[in-house]
This record gives structure tokens, sequence and C-alpha cells, in this order.
């Protein structure tokens, strides 16, 4: 089944830990995409990559990093200088920039 | 910068109903948009995309158009389903940025 994967589904990071986030996807889409959701606001954008060994900044950056290394998969630190992580995070991709949006099954941080 | 608004925020309708779900956007210069179903605490489904030379699409009971020039989408659903209960989102896919601006959505609850 092509589709984009998540893990975990449920993640706690300790005060000043670092956590990765994975997301894989074998759409063979070439764009690929962080966004954070917090109850009662819409998605925000993190970070985005459109092609493989590139990627930018979204809206609200500081704090996370990413690397795309191989163009299925677009893993998201979150470190500990981020001081409000905790939020369901939603990895996404299209085939190119612009076109048609899928999205993971997301994965829950919890700061404990 | 491109808002975008869904109203109303929850809509509690019987089984049978057709009904309405609204989106307005700020910025007419959008290269697509798309409509999505969120479960709870689980990832977003693509429902229609519509591009910006489109009125309309269709998908079995989801019937979604565009007016650009009056900033306007809606998602008409046909005789509603209690599965159909989900929260519905749209996301205009603006032509001067690569991420999609998200409205905070309709929570929809079909009731048998």
């Amino acid at each position: 089944d092509g589709g984009i994967t998540q893990s975990p589904k449920y993640l706690f990071r300790k005060e000043g830990q670092n956590v990765t986030l994975s997301c894989e996807q074998n759409l063979n889409h070439d764009a690929m995409y962080w966004y954070r959701q917090d109850p009662g606001q819409g998605l925000r954008l993190i970070y985005y990559s459109q092609i493989v060994n590139d990627f930018q900044k979204g809206d609200i950056a500081e704090g996370y990093s990413v690397s795309r290394e191989k163009k299925e998969s677009f893993p998201l630190t979150v470190t500990s200088a981020q001081k409000n992580p905790t939020a369901f995070y939603l990895c996404a991709s299209s085939i190119q920039r612009k076109e048609e949006a899928f999205f993971g099954q997301g994965t829950r941080l919890t700061v404990v | 910068k491109q808002e975008v608004t869904q109203i109303p925020a929850a809509l509690s309708v019987p089984e049978g109903e057709n009904l309405v779900l609204n989106c307005s956007f700020t910025d007419s210069a959008i290269y697509n948009l798309q409509w999505f179903r969120q479960d709870p605490g689980k990832g977003l489904t693509s429902l229609l995309l519509i591009q910006s030379s489109q009125r309309e699409q269709t998908s079995g009971r989801l019937n979604a158009s565009l007016d650009k020039s009056s900033g306007r989408s809606t998602l008409y659903i046909a005789a509603s389903q209690p599965g159909d209960s989900a929260t519905y989102l749209c996301a205009a896919n603006p032509y001067n940025t690569d991420k999609l601006i998200f409205g905070t959505g309709t929570r929809l609850q079909v009731f048998p």
C-alpha cells in the first residue's frame, strides 16, 4: 500500500531532551512537509523540502531541525530549544510543490 | 497575507440531511484549494482538490465549489451519515508560497 508512515504514534519527551519524529513515504513524491497542530489553531508549517538534500524553514521553525538525505524520508527533530513542544505533528507529501498534499497519521508529542 | 476562515466551527445535524460547509479566504491568488477530513486523533484525509481554473469537483456524495472572485469555497455533503462525523478542514494554496494555509475547521456531528 502506498502512503505516508509516521512513527511513533505517541512520544513523550523529558525536559532538555531532543527527540526525532520519523516520516517515510513510498509515493515517490518530491515534496515533503512538517506541520504542527494545536487545539483551536490551524495547522502551521514547520519545515518543508522540495527535493533531496534541500529544505526550507516554515513559519515556526525555531527549535526544530530536519534532514532530507533520501527522497522517501524526512525526519523532524524537536530540540530542547523548542519551549512548547507538546502538540500533534503531521507529515505530508506531494508529488511536486503546490500539488495535492497527502498526510500521515500523525505523532502526538507530550512533554513530561 | 492569506487568511482562511471556516464557519460554522461546529455543526450537528440528523442523518439524511444535505449540508454545506463554508470556507472563506482573503486573497484570491490561489493555485488550488483542498478539502480534508480529520477524525479525532488521526491525520488528514484528502477529500477534494479544486484547481484555480475549476469551479467545482465531485467525489461520491461530496461536491466542492470554488469562487475565487468572492473568496469562497463550499463543501456540500449529500444525504449525511453518522460516518461523516469528523472535522473538515479547508486549505488554500497561494501562488506566492509553498505552504498550505489552513482554516481551523468545522466539527461535524451527524446523529442517527
